[in-house]
This record gives C-alpha cells, sequence and structure tokens, in this order.
C-alpha cells in the first residue's frame, strides 16, 4: 500500500525558503504524477504544482516564479521549494498522487500524505 | 482559471437525513470533476471522480451527478462519520487544477 510522508521545517522567517520532501512508501515514484498542495489555516486547498519521474514539471502559474519542484526515483521523494516566503505561505502542505491519462492530462489525487504545517512569521 | 463555486457553505443535517451538496463551475469542465471528502487535522479523501464515479471503497450512499458546469453530491443518508467537509475539484482545464471553497456539512 502506497503512503506519502512529508518532512521539512515547521517554521520560517518572512524571505526565507521553504523546502519540504515527500517519502513515497510501499510504492516507486517512477510511475504517477507527484503533486504538492497548500491548504491556508481554515481555508480550501491550492494546487501548487507536479512532478513527474523525468524530472518533467508542471506548476500553478501563479507561484512559477517561487516555486521548483524535483524528484529522486532512487529514494523514492520528491521535494518542493518556494522561495521568498510571506505570511501568506503559511498553511498545511500536503503531497499526493495521481496517475495520467495518455495524453498527459493529470487524473485525481488517490493518495495524499498527512499533511505539515509550515507557519511564516518574523 | 475554472473558478468553481460550491454552495451550501454550511448544512445543517441530522444523521440518516439526505445531503445535496452543490458545484458550479465557471466554464464548461465536462465531466472531469472530483469530490473529496476532508476530516479535521486529516487529508482529503477521495470520494467521486469524473462526476459519477465513486472511488474504490466509498459507500453507495455517496453519488455524484452533473456535467459542464452543475454538478451534485448526494449522500443519500448521513451517516455520523460523514459529517465533514466536502471540496470540488476540477482537471478539465488546467493549470492549474481548482478546488471549490468547500461544503461544511455539520450536525444540526
Amino acid at each position: 500500500q502506497v503512503q506519502l510522508q512529508e518532512s521539512g521545517p515547521g517554521l520560517l522567517k518572512p524571505s526565507e525558503t521553504l523546502s519540504l520532501t515527500c517519502t513515497v512508501s510501499g510504492g516507486a515514484t517512477t510511475t504517477h504524477y507527484w503533486h504538492w498542495i497548500r491548504q491556508p489555516p481554515g481555508k480550501t486547498l491550492e494546487w501548487l504544482g507536479y512532478i513527474f519521474s523525468n524530472g518533467s514539471t508542471t506548476y500553478n502559474p501563479s507561484l512559477t516564479s517561487r516555486l521548483t519542484m524535483s524528484v529522486d526515483t532512487t529514494d523514492n521523494q520528491f521535494s518542493l521549494k518556494l522561495r521568498s516566503v510571506t505570511a501568506a505561505d503559511t498553511a498545511v502542505y500536503f503531497c499526493a498522487r495521481s496517475y495520467y491519462d495518455r495524453s498527459g492530462h493529470p487524473y485525481d489525487f488517490d493518495i495524499w500524505g498527512q499533511g505539515t504545517l509550515v507557519t511564516v512569521s518574523s | 482559471e475554472v473558478v468553481l463555486t460550491q454552495s451550501p457553505a454550511i448544512l445543517s443535517l441530522s444523521p440518516g437525513e439526505r445531503a445535496t451538496l452543490s458545484c458550479r463551475a465557471s466554464q464548461s469542465i465536462y465531466i472531469y470533476l472530483a469530490w473529496y471528502q476532508q476530516k479535521p487535522g486529516q487529508a482529503p479523501r477521495l470520494l467521486i471522480f469524473d462526476a459519477s464515479n465513486r472511488a474504490h471503497g466509498i459507500p453507495a450512499r455517496f453519488s455524484g451527478s452533473g456535467s459542464g458546469t452543475d454538478f451534485t453530491l448526494t449522500i443519500s443518508s448521513l451517516e455520523p462519520e460523514d459529517f465533514a467537509v466536502y471540496y470540488c475539484q476540477q482537471r478539465a482545464d488546467w493549470p492549474p487544477l481548482t478546488f471549490g471553497g468547500g461544503t461544511k456539512v455539520e450536525m444540526k
């Protein structure tokens, strides 16, 4: 059974870089799309982007300038870096998995990590 | 960007009652809509994909319908564990993939 687990610092100062890693257990990162999604406290979900095992990425256009995703298929991990954070980046960050169709379009998020709270505060 | 509008924001019902949740898209998304359930402190769980298909292990009391711009999630008879927040999400027009604002189903 595939499981995802996020890890990384829970507290950052404004202007710092948020770095999170998602470890995939029970399956390989060489299939599926691997996504990051966040949820500010009390608010709805925001999709950040995804990465495929070959390193190709698709990001939310609203965050492209600050976002970098990477994947390590050897260690079955994928990562997120979000630069120049502000208080607006305070959220629970989830990693999630989706299949994709023959055209490369992502399907729905069928497996999620438990989420990790990242707080940005001076 | 496709905007998904969910209504009502809060639905107050009793166990055994029927719940009807709505999700409206700002443009046609065909059938490419999913529904998720989220309980406090937990990750969302996929309930319905492609508007009307139940995900693996989802009870039959959950059903989805709709196409184009108007979609509905129905819970035929609420169980105590169904009180949660429900989100719709589209994959028809991306990036970005987008979510609705959520409907909280609370116990009356």
